[in-house]
């Protein structure tokens, strides 16, 4: 069974500040995709960043950006030049690729963006 | 693009009556939908995933007789819980997977049982 794990619950950062959210998984599994979304106040998840476990290269977008370490299984977001609208819940996900494709989220990390 | 509709946004209802919520993926062709739940500050619980014309593989603990999932096309699925009661109500979230592999989520649907 795979396990994703945040052992942050809640963080805080200054606005432009830089904060890192961390996620470690747990599989046996050697391909794979992980991935983080945010779920504003709105709850609508929305997709912040993308890492295929074949590729060595960490994924960015624009301010977001992973440090995938694939043989400690970990996967943290950095997010850098923080905005007030940064402020959300952080799910890390893990996707066995298969028929299903289904999704293993974390617990969640409330980041808190203060002006 | 890869937008996903819920409707209704939210509902109330009496104990012992049906559901439905709507699930559409409005701009591309989903090969797969996801239903979640998801409880007050806490994650997204995985509750079936669901082919297009095929039956729903619901996760282990969900009742499939109570929450009944039809996937009738590649851009509609609907989720029914049928004779609710108060410890059904929660946040309902689908989600549709291309064969791109990413999930684009719905807004979700709140759901109060009185």
């Amino acid at each position: 069974a795979q396990t994703v794990t945040q052992s942050q619950p809640e963080m805080s950062v200054q606005e432009a500040e830089t904060v890192t959210l961390s996620c470690t998984y747990d599989t046996s599994e050697n391909n794979y995709y992980l991935f983080w979304y945010k779920q504003p106040p709105s709850r609508q998840m929305i997709l912040v960043i993308r890492q295929e476990a074949y590729k060595q290269q960490n994924a960015t977008e624009n301010r977001f950006s992973v440090n995938f370490q694939k043989a400690a299984k970990s996967f943290s977001l950095k997010i850098s030049d923080s905005q007030l609208g940064d402020t959300a819940m952080y799910f890390c996900a893990f996707m066995k690729l298969d028929n299903f494709n289904k999704f293993y989220f974390g617990s969640g990390t409330k980041l808190n963006v203060k002006p | 693009g890869a937008v996903v509709s819920q409707h209704p946004s939210r509902v109330i209802c009496k104990s012992g009556t049906s559901v439905k919520i709507e699930c559409r993926s409005l701009d591309f062709q989903a090969t797969t939908m996801f239903w979640y739940r998801q409880f007050p500050k806490k994650s997204l619980m995985l509750m079936a995933t669901s082919n297009e014309g095929s039956k729903a593989t619901y996760e282990q603990g969900v009742e499939k007789d109570k929450f009944l999932i039809n996937h009738a096309s590649l851009t509609l699925s609907t989720l029914t819980v049928t004779s609710a009661h108060p410890e059904d109500s929660s946040f309902y979230i689908c989600s549709a997977s291309t064969s791109g592999r990413v999930q684009f989520f719905g807004p979700g649907t709140r759901l109060t049982v009185l």
